[in-house]
């Protein structure tokens, strides 16, 4: 089935500065990447996906780039506040074998971004 | 609108109790998800419903049983549970089922304790 690896698990960065978060998957057919944002006590939400049509997506502070030959894809989050800390899911949606249709998740990403 | 509602929020129960917990959603989607989460993990997949029938069930012990009463509805009964099913426990919901670009919405979750 799809495999899902997620980095760095902790990222701390001072209030302006970017951050990066990194997944690479491992079933080439998969071809939807969401990422969700969950902030303590709440639901995962939908932040931003890609299809793998498309290389590159943006919106407002918040793009994701996606290399299908390499199988991986990343969040970058400019211009970080503090109600940018979260914890970060990337997720990869199965499009072959017994992972069809099926989300597979990174483990996450634990963002505090610093007054 | 993109919500999916949950009930109750919180739930705590004995080992011998039998509940249930309740996922609404009004966005006609034709697919619905139980998901399990423990603490600063990823959500992990347990049950798929495509067009109110189970199509995927991730070998989840038995004393977990879900039911599709109609298009909107999802529930999930419980019984017999162990100290170690205490997590949180997320419906979400898709538009179409099995398709691998098919965006899921997650509920916010109902809080489970077994004690």
């Amino acid at each position: 089935g799809e495999n899902v690896e997620q980095h760095p698990s902790t990222l701390s960065v001072q209030e302006g500065d970017s951050a990066v978060i990194k997944c690479t998957y491992s079933d080439s057919a998969s071809n939807y990447f969401p990422w969700y944002k969950q902030e303590l006590g709440k639901r995962p939400q939908l932040i931003i996906d890609i299809r793998s049509n498309v290389g590159e997506k943006k919106d407002q502070r918040i793009a994701v780039t996606l290399n299908k030959t390499a199988k991986h894809f990343s969040l970058h989050i400019t211009e970080t506040q503090p109600e940018d800390s979260a914890v970060y899911f990337c997720a990869a949606l199965g499009a072959g074998g017994t992972s069809y249709g099926k989300l597979t998740f990174g483990q996450g990403t634990i963002l505090t971004v610093h007054p | 609108d993109t919500e999916v509602t949950q009930t109750p929020k919180h739930l705590v129960m004995g080992m011998t109790n039998k509940k249930s917990l309740k996922c609404e959603q009004h966005m006609g989607h034709r697919a619905m998800y139980w998901y399990k989460q423990k603490a600063k993990k990823p959500p992990e997949l347990m049950f798929v419903y495509s067009y109110e029938k189970l199509s995927i069930n991730e070998s989840v012990p038995s004393r977990f049983s879900p039911e599709c009463p109609n298009s909107s509805l999802l529930n999930l009964h419980l019984h017999a549970l162990q100290p170690e099913d205490s997590a949180l426990y997320l419906c979400a919901s898709s538009q179409v089922p099995a398709v691998s670009t098919d965006t899921q919405y997650f509920g916010p979750g109902t809080r489970l304790t077994v004690l």
